[in-house]
């Protein structure tokens, strides 16, 4: 069983960068794909980008120019940066295995808990 | 961008099956996911590939998909069952969710 939790601030800044961290154990990152999804209050799931064991990266055009992650296969964690943030960016951050053999079957089989980021000054 | 459309909201009676639609162009030519999410808690992943059930997944959860719409179907509905429910696809490089539709087992 793999066991994903996310941490960093809950609390940034509008205009500042959002940085989390999801650590995995159960298994090596070096074996899979990892995401990052979101989701406000209330609402529907957003993908926010992938990050692959050799830290090649893919994110939601939505969110191009203000996201970036990355990989760290020694400590087995990825990070998240989410600069000039908004209110807008308030949300719950899950990070999510990626399975699936070829992309068109790819899903999210194992979740974090997910951490509440508000934007607030 | 690719858009998947469930209803906000469908209702069923205990013991009773219900089906939970995901509309999508074309969506019956790439597979469709499906998670359960209750309140305060995570998504779980229930079918993957239109219609296969992860280890753990009671069997009354089934999936089919064809056309422009896939269909989560729960049989001998429970009231554990009552949750959110999101559909899910790969399209043009991204992973596109569904917004989600709230199933009221009443």
């Amino acid at each position: 069983q793999v066991f994903l939790q996310e941490s960093g601030p809950r609390l940034v800044k509008p205009s500042e960068t959002l940085s989390l961290t999801c650590s995995v154990s159960g298994g090596s990152i070096s074996n899979y794909y990892l995401s990052w999804i979101r989701q406000p209050a209330g609402k529907g799931l957003e993908w926010i980008g992938y990050v692959s064991n050799t830290g090649n990266t893919n994110y939601n055009p939505s969110l191009k120019g203000r996201v970036a992650m990355s990989v760290d296969t020694s400590n087995n964690q990825i990070s998240l940066r989410l600069s000039s943030v908004t209110a807008a960016d308030t949300a719950v951050y899950y990070c999510a295995r990626v399975a699936g053999l070829g992309e068109l079957s790819w899903r999210f089989d194992w979740w974090g808990q997910g951490i509440l980021v508000t934007v607030s000054a | 961008s690719y858009d998947l459309t469930q209803p906000p909201s469908v209702s069923v009676s205990p013991g009773q099956t219900a089906s939970i639609t995901c509309s999508g162009d074309n969506l019956g030519d790439k597979y469709t996911s499906w998670y359960q999410q209750k309140p305060g808690q995570s998504p779980v992943l229930v079918i993957f590939q239109d219609n296969d059930r992860p280890s753990g997944i009671p069997e009354r959860f089934s999936g089919s998909n064809s056309g422009n719409t896939a269909t989560l179907t729960i049989g001998g509905t429970q009231p554990m069952d009552e949750a959110e429910y999101f559909c899910q696809a790969w399209d043009s490089n991204t992973f596109v969710f569904g917004g989600g539709t709230k199933l009221t087992v009443l």
